[in-house]
């Protein structure tokens, strides 16, 4: 049993670059998110979708964009990496009242 | 607009003592839910107990317990009978559906626990 699953574990890129967070969840949760993690910030949203179809920024969306693919797959893409961006980023599932799955975490470093 | 606030960034507890880790909470809307999670120095994100807004029962699970005033917004985690392992970091999270808000999930910034042999 998976949970959520995030990939990669850790990437440096340089500035300008692009690159493609990707996630999956085999939970058949309708609801999934995106957060990075700072320290002394705690966890802040980035996006979220609350369902197949739909997505909706949360509080820190600028620089980030992302895709629900389908039910499984929710993807955070950065089109032009600069060094404000250098954080943990989580990918969680969940349904509606319960708890969210939290993926293992990908470590970025923009230099 | 909603809000979570921890306001201790690191917390000290003897092994073997009770402690209460704080968490205020802003909303309006009427029907959310309450969530705490553990964060070791591993790295993942470790659910602990929820709490629905119209509960009526404190929630309990093991040693976790959470203490909730709905009057006060208040919704502190007490963990009974510290142990080493319960070192980590700790958040507090809510879900609504206010100002139109399709249920995200949004964090405190945490508090830092240390337990002291």
């Amino acid at each position: 049993n998976a949970g959520v699953t995030q990939t990669p574990k850790f990437q440096v890129l340089k500035t300008g670059q692009s690159m493609t967070l990707q996630c999956a969840q085999d939970m058949n949760h309708n609801s999934m998110y995106w957060y990075r993690q700072d320290p002394g910030m705690g966890l802040r949203l980035i996006y979220y979708s609350a369902s197949e179809g739909t997505t909706d920024k949360g509080e820190v969306p600028n620089g980030y964009n992302v895709s629900r693919l389908n039910k499984r797959e929710f993807s955070l893409r950065l089109e032009s990496a600069a060094p404000s961006q250098t954080s943990v980023y989580f990918c969680a599932s969940s349904e509606q009242d319960f708890e969210a799955f939290f993926g293992q975490g990908t470590r970025l470093t923009v230099v | 607009a909603q809000k979570i606030t921890q306001t201790q960034p690191g917390m000290f507890v003897q092994e073997k003592e009770a402690v209460t880790l704080d968490c205020t909470y802003d909303t309006s809307d009427q029907s959310y839910g309450l969530f705490w999670y553990k964060q070791p120095s591993s790295g993942e994100m470790i659910f602990l107990i929820y709490q629905g807004s119209y509960d009526e029962q404190n929630a309990t699970e093991g040693r976790y317990s959470l203490n909730f005033q709905k009057a006060r917004k208040s919704a502190n985690l007490v963990i009974s009978a510290s142990q080493l392992g319960d070192s980590a970091m700790y958040f507090c999270a809510m879900r609504d559906f206010a100002g139109g808000s399709q249920g995200n999930l949004i964090f405190g910034k945490g508090t830092k626990l240390s337990v002291k042999p």
